[in-house]
């Protein structure tokens, strides 16, 4: 099936920055959603966008519906070492479900 | 807590056997519900989609009689891994889709980590 582009593929960065990644889409989607995967576990999901220039916060966490509805951003303010992880955007088209890449993240204490 | 309950976390058999692995929706219903593949430091790749009483979609290169899906009820479908292989060792993951008011959320299970010996 159809993948996403998300970038970066993956991020090393020092505990405190802050992080930004994105997915991009040739389709059009009604719905984007941010997950995170830890090691051995399935996704957990950490926000849900619903309508195209939509912004919503959890925590330090901030993701935006693009107004094209081709994109999605997510950024992580003030980055803790339990931030590790690989995040995966996915764009809801239909009834189906389009999965990014992941990004890998890590932090350095 | 948890939303979708995937059982066993983890599993190993020997080759020629076949294992079952449960997918349950907590607390909601799910007519659609998926199974996917994982590769270490990959994303999800779908196998399969599963239909409350109907016959599940299987993505192109997916051996339906391998991989057999039963969506019983609307709170569980199950994956069987027939005659497993050791290049069926994998991380498999199943979700459940969640109606919300404004739209459709996908929610995964823990997985389940198969190794065949």
């Amino acid at each position: 099936g159809q993948q996403l582009n998300q970038s970066p593929q993956s991020m090393f960065i020092q505990e405190g920055e802050d992080v930004s990644m994105n997915c991009t889409s040739s389709s059009i989607f009604n719905t984007w959603l941010w997950y995170k995967q830890d090691p051995g576990e399935g996704p957990v999901l950490l926000i849900a966008l619903y309508k195209a220039g939509e912004l919503t916060s959890n925590g330090r966490l901030t993701a935006q519906f693009g107004i094209t509805r081709k994109d999605s951003f997510l950024n992580i303010s003030a980055s803790i070492p339990s931030d590790v992880g690989i995040y995966f955007c996915a764009g809801r088209g239909g009834n189906q479900f389009y999965f990014g890449t992941g990004t890998s993240l890590t932090v350095i204490p | 807590g948890a939303v979708v309950s995937q059982h066993p976390s983890w599993v190993i058999c020997k080759s020629g056997t076949s294992v079952k692995i449960e997918c349950r929706s907590l607390d909601f219903q799910a007519t659609t519900m998926f199974w996917y593949r994982q590769f270490p430091k990959q994303s999800l790749m779908l196998m399969a989609t599963s239909n409350e009483g109907s016959k599940a979609t299987y993505e192109q290169g997916v051996e339906k009689d391998k991989f057999l899906i039963n969506h019983a009820s609307l709170t569980l479908s199950t994956l069987t891994v027939t005659s497993a292989h050791p290049e069926d060792s994998s991380f498999y993951i199943c979700s459940a889709i969640r109606t919300a008011g404004v739209g459709n959320i996908q929610y995964f299970g823990a997985g389940t980590r198969l190794s065949v010996l």
